[in-house]
């Protein structure tokens, strides 16, 4: 079972900054916390991931509380083609990759 | 070039029927994997190859069967199709192990009548 959760979905303007909310209160020392998204009809898309320091790179900024129960992927100026399932998951020594039901985000025009 | 294809993008065929879905990457990577993703959207893993070598098998019927020839193509082979196998599904690769990122591939709809 997935470890996080998220809100079942999430409307943004577009152009506007979206901050895309996870909770993982019983992640362990080792897990990372990943971020893909799975465009329509699509295969998922690796955006980010980091294990208590904030990350950025040239798609998304995450952010990880200090006691690292929660973090929020921040897309900072949304555009249409941003509108996705995104799935924050957890990922420790183990191979495989968990994903639960995501978080439906619409960028409206 | 498109790091991870697979084929057909779509497949279409009777219950009782065997049919096989094939996977290539070009990334060099080690591990290879396929998921499924059901009518309720639900993504599970289903197997996972490091080197032509089976690493993890989730509770999936035998009907699916796993093939790695070499370490670009890992192919998934379903016997005795049934209408629950109706889904999409995806191959994977990874670089390493452990936490490296995964890529994904394009999806095959299967559609079991």
């Amino acid at each position: 079972d997935a470890k996080t959760t998220q809100p079942p979905s999430m409307d943004c303007a577009e152009g506007r900054a979206a901050n895309l909310p996870c909770n993982h209160s019983t992640i362990s020392g080792n897990e990372y916390v990943y971020w893909y998204r799975q465009i329509h009809s699509q295969g998922p898309q690796y955006i980010i991931h980091g294990l208590k320091n904030n990350e950025t790179n040239e798609m998304a900024s995450l952010i990880i509380t200090e006691d690292r129960k929660s973090s929020t992927l921040i897309l900072p100026h949304a555009t249409l083609r941003d509108t996705a399932v995104y799935y924050c998951i957890l990922q420790g020594g183990s191979e495989k990759l968990v994903f639960g039901k995501g978080m439906k985000l619409t960028v409206n025009p | 070039d498109t790091a991870v294809s697979q084929t057909p993008k779509y497949l279409v065929t009777q219950m009782g029927n065997d049919k096989s879905i094939k996977c290539e990457q070009n990334l060099g990577h080690d591990t290879m994997y396929w998921y499924k993703q059901d009518s309720k959207k639900f993504l599970k893993i289903m197997f996972s190859y490091n080197n032509k070598e089976l690493i993890i098998n989730e509770t999936v019927p035998n009907r699916f069967s796993p093939k790695s020839p070499d370490k670009a193509h890992l192919n998934l082979h379903i016997n005795s199709l049934e209408l629950g196998d109706s889904a999409v599904y995806f191959c994977a690769t990874r670089r390493g192990g452990g936490t490296d990122t995964q890529y994904f591939g394009p999806g095959t709809r299967l559609t079991v009548l």
